[in-house]
């Protein structure tokens, strides 16, 4: 079984300036999708970027970019130019591309991130 | 736009009662999802339904039952709620059933049980 591992409970960054959130996954599989999501107080999951391990260039997306590590099995997401409506749980996760395991995203268990103004 | 609804929003049980968690859809996705998100723990998969007609277990299926009752409608049934079970629920959809398919979340709904 797959098992994601963020290692940082919370972390805290100073508007404007950027902050790298880690992630980790165990998986024995060589195709397969990361995703990072964020859940800000109303509870709402929203996706905020996807990478797909066989692509090897770095996926983007405006101020969010990640460091997808396949040897590693590393996917650390980059947040640049932090805002305040940046404050929010981020959870990393991982979903295999084919089989019985791509029935359900494996979440980590999630990293507070705080902006202070 | 309403997306994926979920009532209730919050909901107090007595050990052994019953209740059921509604979920609903309008973006006309084929695969609907129910999880529960637990302190430190991330969301796990409770059941998933892949297609109208058809549901599986996921990660922690005890303790519960599902209904697909029609494309837009994915039910969450606690029989005989447990403390246990106390964590807040969100219900999930995609358009298809593949490994990269977006998944679009529901507010989610508080359940303690006491």
């Amino acid at each position: 079984a797959q098992t994601v591992t963020q290692s940082q409970p919370e972390m805290s960054v100073q508007e404007a300036e950027t902050v790298t959130l880690s992630c980790t996954y165990d998986t024995s599989e060589s195709d397969y999708y990361l995703f990072w999501y964020k859940q800000p107080p109303s509870r709402q999951m929203i996706l905020v970027i996807r990478q797909e391990a066989y692509k090897q260039q770095n996926a983007t997306e405006n101020r969010f970019s990640v460091n997808f590590q396949k040897a590693a099995k590393s996917f650390s997401l980059k947040i640049s130019d932090s805002q305040l409506g940046d404050a929010a749980m981020y959870f990393c996760a991982y979903r295999s591309a084919s089989g019985v395991s791509s029935n359900m995203l494996t979440f980590g268990g999630g990293t507070r991130l705080m902006v202070k103004p | 736009n309403a997306g994926v609804t979920q009532t209730p929003k919050f909901q107090v049980l007595k050990t052994g009662q019953s209740m059921t968690l509604q979920c609903a859809q309008d973006m006309n996705h084929n695969s609907m999802y129910w999880y529960r998100q637990d302190p430190g723990m991330g969301l796990r998969l409770i059941y998933y339904s892949a297609s109208e007609g058809t549901t599986d277990k996921g990660e922690v299926p005890n303790g519960y039952n599902v209904s697909r009752l029609n494309k837009r409608e994915f039910s969450l049934r606690l029989e005989s709620a447990a403390p246990s079970q106390t964590s807040v629920y969100f219900c999930a959809s995609s358009e298809a059933y593949r490994g990269g398919e977006k998944l679009f979340f529901g507010s989610g709904t508080q359940l303690s049980v006491l």
